[in-house]
């Protein structure tokens, strides 16, 4: 079994400061680990992603994450909050061999981010 | 189209009426997933295909939810006999077969009982 846990359901920053939010997470072997954001009435969209190799990893808008598997966590961050990083963030795990169904990607309960102007 | 799309986006249905929500995943996309997010919560898995087949349908949470996907392609989720807790968005994801969990979403269909 797996699971995810985001700390703080509502997280709020200044623009211009650093945005850090929190996922740990439970996995019986080695996980793959995803970052997704959703904007207002809108699906998911992929921020980034972790599977294997360098444990810092890059994504879209600025955003990185980096997998510590002492820790079980994968916090994501971003140097500098924009007005338009405002939105619900999600943390899911999966991991190999990937075969669908219920384990094929377990969510957080997702980080609400607020920019303060 | 390029990505998975979702339709009705919005469902308004009277307690007891029949839904049903389709997904038209993403060209070639083998695997398709629906997950059921309620107001505030992360996505929660509904059931799985893979083509054709339902191979997991474990999250569905009463028999009055059903899925098909017949030609392997467009999928269909239908709620009989609705319920005010079954009020939701309703997210349909897809992906190809050789994958690590990255899933590509809808835009979901928000269903709202009275």
């Amino acid at each position: 079994a797996q699971s995810v846990t985001q700390l703080g359901s509502h997280v709020s920053v200044s623009e211009g400061a650093l945005v850090l939010l929190r996922c740990n997470y439970s996995s019986s072997v080695p996980p793959y680990l995803f970052w997704y954001v959703q904007y207002p009435n809108q699906g998911l969209q992929l921020l980034l992603k972790y599977t294997t190799g360098a444990t810092l990893v890059k994504g879209i808008n600025g955003f990185e994450a980096e997998f510590k598997k002492s820790e079980t966590s994968f916090h994501l961050t971003k140097p500098s909050a924009h007005m338009s990083d405002a939105a619900e963030y999600f943390c899911a795990v999966s991991h190999p061999p990937w075969g669908g169904g219920a384990d094929g990607l377990t969510f957080g309960k997702g980080t609400h981010l607020i920019i303060q102007p | 189209g390029a990505g998975v799309s979702q339709s009705p986006r919005y469902k308004v249905a009277k307690r007891g009426q029949d839904v049903a929500l389709r997904c038209d995943p993403i060209s070639g996309h083998v695997s398709l997933f629906w997950y059921q997010q309620a107001l505030g919560q992360g996505p929660e898995f509904l059931t799985y295909f893979q083509n054709e087949a339902q191979l997991d349908k474990s999250g569905l949470p009463s028999d009055r939810f059903f899925a098909e996907r017949p030609e392997g392609s467009v999928s269909t989720l239908k709620i009989q006999r609705t319920q005010q807790e079954d009020s939701a968005v309703y997210l349909c994801a897809s992906t190809d077969s050789a994958n690590t969990g990255e899933l590509f979403f809808g835009e979901g269909s928000r269903l709202t009982v009275l």
